[in-house]
């Protein structure tokens, strides 16, 4: 079976703070895909970053980062000093192998509120 | 490229009504995808094409359920005989051929078609 959790169902912190968004995920397969995508409240679901199986080199984007770790099926997100504009729903998601489909499997999400 | 266009961008129905949205992928895209989002939850995988082939359909697709992608390129979804747990986002997404080991399947997605079943 495929499955993401997201066990944080929202996080509300003050501007400036640093905030990380767990994800941890499900699969048998060995060749995999992790993504990250962003919600607005426009709806529109926004490419963040993937990363795959076989790299897990952690990764800074700005004030964006990302904490991959096989050993314990994670792929956690973090915001360093956030502001206001980083409030939104955050997904992660899974695309395996498997089938070829390249479809993805969403987590249930986390609705981050950055408070100014 | 203007990105993946869904139309309409929100529709109010009356249970039992049929009703269908359109979308319009990025052009050089061949796969399209739709997903369902309830509120607070996920999207939820309901099925792909590659070209006008359908190649996979979730079980969350019942028989009111069509989608269809005559030429290849734009796609509609159609609910018939609709229900109030029909109520949700519809999101339209589309990506490149997937290539494993070049990571070439990054999905697009549009901004949504919003039903509400009254």
């Amino acid at each position: 079976a495929q499955k993401v959790t997201q066990a944080q169902t929202e996080i509300s912190v003050v501007e400036k703070e640093d905030v990380t968004l767990d994800c941890v995920y499900e699969t048998r397969d060995t060749t995999y895909y992790l993504f990250w995508y962003k919600q607005p409240p426009s709806g529109e679901l926004v490419f963040l970053i993937r990363r795959n199986s076989f790299d897990e080199q952690n990764e800074i984007s700005g004030r964006y980062s990302w904490n991959f770790q096989k050993s314990t099926s994670s792929f956690n997100f973090t915001i360093t000093a956030s502001q206001v504009v980083d409030s939104a729903v955050y997904f992660c998601a899974l695309s395996t192998r498997s089938g070829n489909t390249g479809k993805l499997i969403f987590g249930q999400g986390t609705t981050l509120q950055v408070k100014p | 490229d203007t990105g993946v266009s869904q139309d309409p961008r929100h529709k109010i129905t009356k249970r039992g009504q049929n009703v269908t949205f359109r979308c319009d992928p990025i052009s050089e895209h061949n796969r399209l995808y739709w997903y369902r989002q309830t509120l607070g939850q996920g999207p939820e995988f309901l099925t792909y094409f590659q070209n006008e082939a359908q190649l996979e359909k979730s079980r969350l697709l019942s028989d009111r359920f069509s989608a269809e992608r005559p030429k290849g390129s734009f796609s509609t979804l159609e609910i018939q005989r609709t229900e109030q747990g029909d109520s949700a986002m519809y999101l339209c997404a589309s990506s490149s051929p997937v290539v494993w080991g070049t990571g070439a399947n990054v999905l697009t997605f549009g901004a949504g078609s919003r039903l509400t079943v009254l």
